[in-house]
């Protein structure tokens, strides 16, 4: 059985600083995928980016940057320099052949 | 626009009044699947389809019932609603199985059983 594990429930922190969302997780399978989406206040599920579990290249957009470490079976995730607008529910995922498990979520609250 | 449409956004109904969830995908999308949203809980499936005509249980099934007759539909009806069903849905769907892309979700319906 799959498994996800987000062990912060909630994180605040004030504007410009830098944080890291962790996730953790189990799997039986060779080939799998892992996701980060956000959700904002306004409920809506958006998609942040896709890892292979191939592909332990560690990849960054703009201010977010993903930490992809197989051996720990981690999948992290760092804003840098947080703004407001980071105010939101952040989900890390697991994908199987046919299903896709999601962690419990880390709502990150970024103060002025 | 490539989208995946539920409706209702906003339900509320009374314990054992059946209701239906329309879920719609214009992407052509085979793979289709309904969660529910609950705090602290996380997301977590209901049902999935593969492909028209093939569906499956996920880990929270009890109390739904779902149908996939053509590709771009994927209902969730609940028979006898009760009020432990009082969550934030979420209907999804991916390209194709197995699951390497990213799933695009619906707006999500908020539904209260009381």
């Amino acid at each position: 059985a799959q498994k996800v594990t987000q062990a912060q429930t909630e994180i605040s922190v004030v504007e410009k600083e830098d944080v890291t969302l962790d996730c953790v997780y189990e799997t039986r399978d060779t080939t799998y995928y892992l996701f980060w989406y956000k959700q904002p206040p306004s409920g809506e599920l958006v998609f942040l980016i896709r890892r292979n579990s191939f592909d332990e290249q560690n990849e960054i957009s703009g201010r977010y940057s993903w930490n992809f470490q197989k051996s720990t079976s981690s999948f992290n995730f760092t804003i840098t320099a947080s703004q407001v607008v980071d105010s939101a529910v952040y989900f890390c995922a697991l994908s199987g052949y046919s299903t896709l498990t999601f962690g419990k979520g880390t709502m990150l609250l970024v103060s002025p | 626009e490539a989208q995946v449409t539920q409706n209702p956004r906003y339900l509320i109904t009374v314990t054992g009044k059946k209701l239906t969830v329309t879920c719609s995908q214009n992407m052509n999308h085979e793979y289709m699947s309904w969660y529910r949203q609950d705090p602290g809980l996380g997301l977590r499936q209901i049902y999935y389809s593969m492909n028209v005509e093939v569906t499956d249980k996920g880990d929270v099934p009890e109390g739904y019932k779902v149908s996939r007759k053509e590709k771009r539909n994927f209902p969730l009806i609940l028979e006898s609603p009760s009020p432990n069903q009082t969550s934030l849905y979420f209907c999804a769907s991916s390209l194709v199985v197995p699951l390497n892309t990213e799933a695009f979700f619906g707006q999500g319906t908020r539904l209260t059983v009381v």
